[in-house]
């Protein structure tokens, strides 16, 4: 079954507007929330990762919010760009193990 | 190069046929993991390597399947007598420490199986 659940599974945003991924969990053991991004034919690299006892997390134009609470965690990607237009995917570690999400294709349009 | 490099990129097999996946990790990296990526999903654990020693096989899913690393750096996955299903990417990771000491996952560019 699938551990992280992930959603919308694709979104279109204008340039310049901010994109929203959201995912949940329910193993209280995962202890490691990354976020990764992956284009076309290549393999997911890592974009930005959280721990839990971290409520946000920020790099650059991205943003990771954590709930412990409820369990859930989102990305938010501010100032979408064309490039930024890729595949990206939530992750949840327990110990050595990642869980990943279905996935959310973003499309960014000029 | 300094990545994690698959070999090959794609392959085209009938069913029944052997195939062998050949991951090439970043020289050093100690952890060494298989993933399995269907069309339109995220990766699924397949195997856990630290060093030459298989410490998980859990995700494998069946007996067809079997990996290995026999010298802790260059590792193989083959699959017996393929079926359609086994058709995914599959891809390759290293890590330099035990992931739980915070050491980043690097991703290969995965090899594409398709079973006809």
């Amino acid at each position: 079954q699938q551990q992280v659940k992930q959603s919308p599974q694709s979104l279109i945003v204008q340039k310049g507007g901010i994109s929203i991924i959201n995912c949940a969990y329910e193993n209280t053991a995962f202890d490691y929330f990354p976020w990764y991004q992956q284009f076309p034919g290549k393999g997911p690299a890592l974009l930005i990762a959280i721990r839990p006892d971290v409520s946000e997390k920020k790099e650059g134009r991205f943003t990771i919010s954590f709930n412990k609470s409820a369990k859930q965690f989102s990305l938010h990607i501010m100032d979408s760009q064309p490039g930024d237009s890729a595949t990206y995917f939530c992750a949840a570690r327990d110990d050595y193990k990642l869980s990943f999400g279905a996935g959310t294709t973003v499309t960014v349009r000029a | 190069g300094a990545g994690v490099s698959q070999s090959p990129r794609y392959k085209v097999a009938k069913r029944g046929q052997d195939v062998a996946l050949r991951c090439d990790p970043i020289s050093g990296h100690v952890s060494l993991f298989w993933y399995q990526q269907a069309l339109g999903q995220g990766p699924e654990f397949l195997t856990y390597f630290q060093n030459e020693a298989q410490l998980d096989k859990s995700g494998l899913p069946s007996d067809r399947f079997f990996a290995e690393r026999p010298e802790g750096s260059v590792s193989t996955l083959k699959i017996q007598r393929t079926q359609q299903e086994d058709s995914a990417v599959y891809l390759c990771a290293s890590s330099l420490v035990h992931p739980g000491q915070a050491g980043e996952l690097f991703f290969g560019e995965g090899s594409r199986l398709t079973v006809l």
